[in-house]
């Protein structure tokens, strides 16, 4: 598609319970970040997917996070046993190449954890 | 922490007045970025400046990097209502740490019509 897709847009959910946030990047994009951001907070790196590499999953702020990309374009960010400090706005954004591009941001999905 | 620090957090000017915002960061970087964000969702790309070059304009947007000072600024003439945002600056690490962007925490602009 012409740009980053995530899915879904808002997600309201119980403590507790695991949730799946989706990404599509760009086509042809090799590099895939997940970020999220709390109610007028900065972006917060969470994980990185770049071609076949391994991730770097230095961001992830508890074992309760996980990410796959499969097939070197769609990313599911999981998030189990969700706490009500999971509340943010989770980002993901592509790009082409490492270093010399700038990303290219989805509109993210808002969860609410009640 | 953040490596990229915005200053001022929050600014307000009249429409048609020019806009600075600055940026402070700590290590050593590959590239700083300048990002809009409407709405508290997705960022749009501005622009992108390389370690190595000191000024780049892009139609309205004009930024500046002292590598030697470790700062950026970015500066946005003659100001439009469609302006207000919160504007992020963000850093590549330099040598082999990775090309992940690293944020800071923002300038809220408003122009006022």
């Amino acid at each position: 598609g012409a740009g980053v897709s995530q899915s879904p847009s808002n997600k309201v959910t119980e403590k507790g319970k695991d949730v799946e946030l989706r990404c599509d990047p760009i086509s042809g994009h090799t590099a895939l970040y997940w970020y999220r951001q709390s109610l007028g907070q900065g972006l917060e790196f969470l994980i990185y997917f770049q071609g076949n590499s391994a991730p770097d999953k230095s961001g992830l702020p508890s074992d309760r996070f996980s990410a796959e990309r499969t097939g070197g374009s769609v990313s599911t960010l999981t998030i189990q046993r969700t706490q009500q400090e999971d509340s943010a706005v989770y980002l993901c954004a592509s790009s082409l190449e490492r270093q010399y591009y700038g990303y290219t941001f989805g509109s993210g999905t808002r969860l609410t954890v009640v | 922490s953040q490596q990229g620090e915005e200053d001022p957090q929050a600014l307000s000017i009249q429409e048609g007045e020019n806009a600075t915002m600055n940026c402070s960061y700590k290590t050593s970087i590959n590239n700083l970025q300048w990002y809009r964000q409407n709405s508290g969702r997705g960022l749009v790309h501005l622009i992108l400046i390389r370690s190595n070059e000191r000024e780049k304009h892009s139609g309205r947007l004009r930024v500046t990097l002292d590598t030697s000072k470790k700062s950026s600024s970015l500066l946005i003439t003659a100001s439009r209502a469609a302006d207000t945002a919160s504007y992020f600056c963000a850093t590549v690490p330099g040598g082999t740490s990775g090309s992940r962007l690293t944020f800071g925490e923002g300038t809220q602009l408003t122009v006022n019509p």
